[in-house]
């Protein structure tokens, strides 16, 4: 059972929005610790996708963006792209117990 | 460009032990903490361990402390994790990844391949 909670699954059709969220607690994303954004595609390892709350790397296309506001955080994706279906995670630092990173329990985006 | 390449996995029967080791390049190993997460196969990502750029220090995630030790050799630009005792819920991709800075501890900006570990009799 992670820690942070992403819904299984999102879809939309090209060009639409769509947002994944994150909800974590008072022990990770609440106590103030950063959120970042990994994409999986298909047979590949992650990439990191935004780094702490909304930067992005460079390459990065800028209809990737991120948001935190409490104990949640989202990543939304504008004008999704065919090459946008993948596997997303985010990923934050958690105090509870030994303390650790954790990552969401990752979220398929799939586009129609 | 930052290069991490994963080595070593393979099928161990449960009980075993086995190493997986990371050969980095591309950028100065010694300045960077380097991690290893696991992903079993359909699942998600789970973080395994960490080491400090100078190896000085060493954290655990809880499922494989007392099971698993990272060590690193900065003058071959390696990372290494050995993991004993081996368990079926061990089997994964185990990647590893560079460590960045963030205030609130590390995100991982370079990835490996992965290389797949099967723990079965």
């Amino acid at each position: 059972q992670s820690l942070l909670t992403q819904p299984p699954s999102v879809s939309g059709a090209p060009g639409q929005r769509v947002t994944i969220s994150c909800t974590g607690s008072s022990s990770n994303i609440g106590a103030g610790y950063d959120v970042h954004w990994y994409q999986q595609l298909p047979g590949t390892a992650p990439k990191l996708l935004i780094y702490t709350n909304n930067n992005r790397p460079s390459g990065v296309p800028d209809r990737f963006s991120a948001s935190k506001s409490g104990t949640s955080a989202s990543l939304a994706i504008t004008g999704l792209q065919p090459e946008d279906e993948a596997d997303y995670y985010c990923q934050s630092f958690d105090n509870s117990l030994s303390g650790s990173s954790v990552f969401g329990s990752g979220t398929k985006v799939t586009v129609l | 460009q930052v290069h991490l390449v994963e080595s070593g996995g393979g099928v161990v029967q449960p009980g075993r032990s086995l190493r997986v080791s990371c050969a980095a390049s591309g950028f100065i190993f010694s300045n960077y903490a380097m991690h290893w997460v696991r992903q079993a196969p359909g699942k998600g990502l789970e973080w395994v361990a960490v080491i400090w750029h100078d190896g000085s220090g060493t954290y655990y995630g809880h499922s494989v402390k007392g099971r698993f030790t990272i060590s690193r050799d900065n003058s071959k630009n390696t990372v290494s994790l050995q993991m004993d005792s081996l368990r079926g819920d061990d089997t994964a991709f185990y990647y590893c990844a560079r460590g960045a800075y963030g205030e609130s501890g590390d995100y991982y900006d370079s990835w490996g391949q992965g290389t797949l570990v099967t723990v079965s009799s």
